[in-house]
Parts: structure tokens; sequence; C-alpha cells
């Protein structure tokens, strides 16, 4: 089967630094996306990796290792906007999005 | 303003009462799709769209029905309602779907509870 594996929940200080970890196991891969979902609201992207590698956007960074089916999100000088929850979804043999369950996120002052 | 729009954004029905819940997108996507999400879980596709009268099931269509007559809309049809749909709606779209490369755009939500 199909399988997203993320933590439930993280804490972390504000100005601080936290990475979300993902893994996967699917029927090929296509491309994995980060989005951001905040308490009741509509998730919204965040990066989208398909080669191997690290991609910084600003405080966000995505890194991707296809051969250990393994990404993370790095969060860089938290800020308690970044309190929400973090989706991983990857792009599978058939072109479909396979998601996870999310991590939320928790920041503290 | 580039967005998606779903109606209503919450609904209150009782077992068995057809209801709509409407979809649209001004960014003349090609790709669109129906999720629902629960507490614990990721978000499950209902059904999705890759374009006009093309519609194909997702992981969880049992009990739902949609259709895709026109570019921008895509309804979402609950022909008999029952509690186990309870549960946070999304509608979403993408310029195309044929790479999956393409990011989704999300409307707002829609929250429906069965009685």
């Amino acid at each position: 089967g199909q399988n997203i594996d993320q933590p439930t929940e993280m804490t972390a200080t504000e100005g601080a630094i936290v990475q979300i970890n993902c893994t996967y196991q699917t029927s090929g891969f296509n491309g994995l996306f980060w989005y951001q979902q905040h308490a009741g609201e509509a998730p919204t992207f965040l990066s989208y990796n398909v080669l191997d590698g690290l991609e910084e956007k600003g405080r966000f960074s995505s890194f991707l290792s296809r051969s250990k089916g393994y990404s993370y999100l790095l969060l860089k000088e938290l800020q308690m906007k970044d309190s929400a929850s973090y989706l991983c979804a990857v792009v599978d043999s058939n072109y479909q999005l396979i998601w996870g369950a999310g991590t939320k996120l928790i920041i503290k002052p | 303003e580039a967005q998606v729009t779903q109606n209503p954004r919450y609904l209150i029905t009782v077992t068995g009462k057809k209801l709509t819940v409407t979809c649209s997108q001004n960014m003349n996507h090609e790709y669109m799709s129906w999720y629902r999400q629960d507490p614990g879980l990721g978000l499950r596709q209902i059904y999705y769209s890759m374009n006009v009268e093309v519609t194909d099931k997702g992981d969880v269509p049992e009990g739902y029905k949609v259709s895709r007559k026109e570019k921008r809309n895509f309804p979402l049809i609950l022909e008999s309602p029952s509690p186990n749909q309870t549960s946070l709606y999304f509608c979403a779209s993408a310029s195309s779907g044929t790479s999956g490369s393409e990011e989704q755009y999300f409307g707002p939500g829609t929250r429906l509870t069965v009685t």
C-alpha cells in the first residue's frame, strides 16, 4: 500500500529552527509537495521537489532524498504566525497526490 | 483576484436530504478536485476532473457525485447524506493534472454536519 508518515505534532520556540520530516512509500514517485494549513483554513502551497537536494525559499527550505524516500521542511527564524499544520504530499506513478496526515506545529514565545 | 470559491461555507443538514456544494474557479484551470479532511487523517480525494466532461473517482467516492459541465464549475452532490459524511470539504484546482507537478489552489472549505 501507499504510505506517508509525518510526526503528528511538534513544538518549537519563537526565533528557533524546526525540521519537519516526511517519509514515504508509494507506487512510483513524481514529486513531493509541502503545504501549510492554518487551523480552519485552506492549505496553501509552500514547495515542490522532484530532484534530490535542498531548495531554499526565504525562511523555508525543503529537502528531498528519493533513494531514502525522505523529505524534510526546515523553518528558520520561527514566528508565531508559523503555527499551523504542514502537509506532505507525494505524486505517485499515476500522477495522483497521496497526502500525509499533516504535522501540527506549535510555536511558543 | 485569482481564487477558488465554495458555497456554502457551513451547512448543517439531516440524513437523507440531498445537498449540493458548489465550487468555482476563475483561473481557467483544467484540473479540479474535491477532498474531505477528517481529524487525524490526511486529505482524501473524493473525485477529480481533468477537464470538461471528464470526471474520475478518487479514494473515497462512495456517496458522492460530481459533474463538470463547464470549465469553471465543479459541484459536489450528496444524494442522500449520512452522518459519516460529516467532514470538512475542500475544492481545489490546478492548471492541469497531467504531470502532477502543478500546485493546487484550494477553496476556503465547507464544514458539513449531517445529523
